[in-house]
């Protein structure tokens, strides 16, 4: 079983367009995350929620919602995509304050294209 | 605000030998975490090692160890009898314990190749 699943892995699409990212996690965690990746492979944090509550939010366009239905599911949804957009997003989870002895655990990162 | 610094943005070494990759981070907090990560070209993002500041033994992860120098921010990672599957992104990452915006902070990472 996959502790922490995102869908899609891959995903291409034009400018302008508006698309979804899901994360889910079977791991009982507290709170997850969005990392961005961009093509120098450095990672930088987006959004965190602990208990379906933002914790995070760090400069990121508004067209970048975060969504926590519930302590297991942390969507990202973006809207009118730019070419600056495409990237690798990580969803990861983590127990703040509990099994830090387990650091994160991520996902497999979506690849956003756009073109 | 912490950072996190790799100085070495390429490294290479030969099948069976030792490297060393280096990270250093600012932070004026006393307790915190730090760990390594590693993403091979599959970029699954893969938990190595972690450090607790308030131990002062390093620790070890059968051929993975570090060198923590609390007073130096210095944490080091030692990679031993290196294999081919070690090829890939290392990242350094720091993670504080206090002020409730508990994050993990990246450095920009450093790419090793493991030559046969």
């Amino acid at each position: 079983d996959t502790a922490v699943s995102q869908t899609p892995k891959y995903l291409v699409t034009q400018m302008g367009n508006d698309k979804s990212i899901k994360c889910e996690q079977n791991l009982g965690h507290d709170t997850m995350y969005w990392y961005k990746q961009d093509s120098k492979k450095f990672l930088k944090i987006m959004f965190s929620y602990n208990n379906k509550e933002l914790i995070i939010n760090e400069t990121v366009p508004n067209r970048f919602s975060p969504k926590s239905p519930d302590k297991a599911h942390l969507n990202l949804h973006i809207n009118s995509l730019e070419l600056g957009d495409s990237a690798v997003y990580f969803c990861a989870s983590s127990q703040v304050g509990g099994a830090l002895n387990y650091g994160y655990t991520f996902g497999s990162g979506t690849r956003l294209t756009v073109v | 605000a912490q950072t996190v610094t790799q100085s070495q943005p390429e490294m290479s070494v030969q099948e069976a030998e030792t490297v060393t990759l280096s990270c250093t981070y600012d932070t004026s907090e006393s307790n915190y975490y730090l760990f390594w990560y590693k993403q091979p070209p599959s970029r699954q993002m893969i938990l190595v090692i972690r450090q607790e500041a308030y131990k002062q033994q390093n620790a070890t992860e059968n051929r993975f160890s570090v060198n923590f120098q609390k007073a130096a921010k210095s944490f080091s990672l030692k990679i031993s009898d290196s294999q081919l599957g070690d090829t890939a992104m290392y990242f350094c990452a720091f993670f504080p314990t206090q002020g409730g915006s508990e994050k993990l902070v990246f450095g920009k990472g450093t790419k090793l190749t493991v030559n046969p």
